[in-house]
């Protein structure tokens, strides 16, 4: 188990199309995170699950961001009709449910929308 | 509301050259707070976290505190290799798992 994997590393889309993003947590881990990140600012919460659970959102995931993560392994994030606005870095992170180790993140995926 | 605010935005230093970073935050309640580090095009890497006032953890040239306002990451004779953007983030009562990032101090260290 090499970390947290996130996939695609980029990708560019049309305004308007829908886009799914897969992460693949470390495989000890039960918690799982989405973060978006723009440039020149930190990471900022948008969900989290335990296992299954998709247990707190953000009130910045508007409606038209939905996640999932069945069965407790992977996750996706979906955007449908994506704005220029939606262009960041979508990071997954992983967790035990200490904090002591903190959250490991993916590598993240760099989304344009033109 | 709870938020984190680091400063330098951006620190130069020569090789050898220690310093300090600072992140001092605003929340309502202190679960804990982090250090990561974050190359460009990378996701950020855990450092440290921190729980109480008075906390110290060190890791190789890297050496964070914590009082009850802010947290300190001393960087002790840096080489090229240190630079990268370290971000501070809190995790607050009234935010339950979420962690919230400060802007990130972005370190270039030149030999």
């Amino acid at each position: 188990d090499t970390g947290v994997s996130q996939d695609p590393r980029h990708k560019i889309t049309k305004r308007g199309q829908n886009v799914t993003f897969r992460c693949d947590p470390i495989s000890e881990h039960n918690r799982l995170y989405w973060y978006r990140q723009t440039l020149g600012q930190g990471p900022e919460f948008l969900t989290y699950f335990q296992n299954e659970a998709q247990l707190e959102k953000s009130r910045l995931l508007s409606d038209r961001f939905s996640a999932e993560r069945p069965k407790g392994s992977f996750s996706t994030l979906e955007i449908q009709r994506t704005e220029q606005g939606d262009s960041a870095m979508y990071l997954c992170a992983s967790s035990l449910e200490t904090t002591y180790y903190g959250y490991t993140f993916g590598s993240g995926t760099r989304l344009t929308v033109v | 509301e709870d938020q984190v605010t680091q400063s330098p935005e951006a620190l130069r230093l020569q090789e050898g050259e220690s310093s300090s970073l600072n992140c001092s935050y605003t929340v309502s309640g202190l679960r804990g707070l982090f250090w990561y580090r974050q190359d460009p095009g990378k996701g950020p890497e855990f450092l440290f976290t921190l729980y109480s006032a008075g906390e110290e953890k060190e890791k190789e040239r890297l050496k964070a505190t914590l009082t009850k306002k802010e947290s300190f990451l001393h960087i002790t004779a840096p080489k090229p290799e240190d630079s990268a953007t370290y971000l501070c983030a809190v995790q607050a009562n009234q935010a339950g798992t979420a962690l919230i990032f400060g802007k990130g101090t972005t370190l270039s260290v030149s030999s």
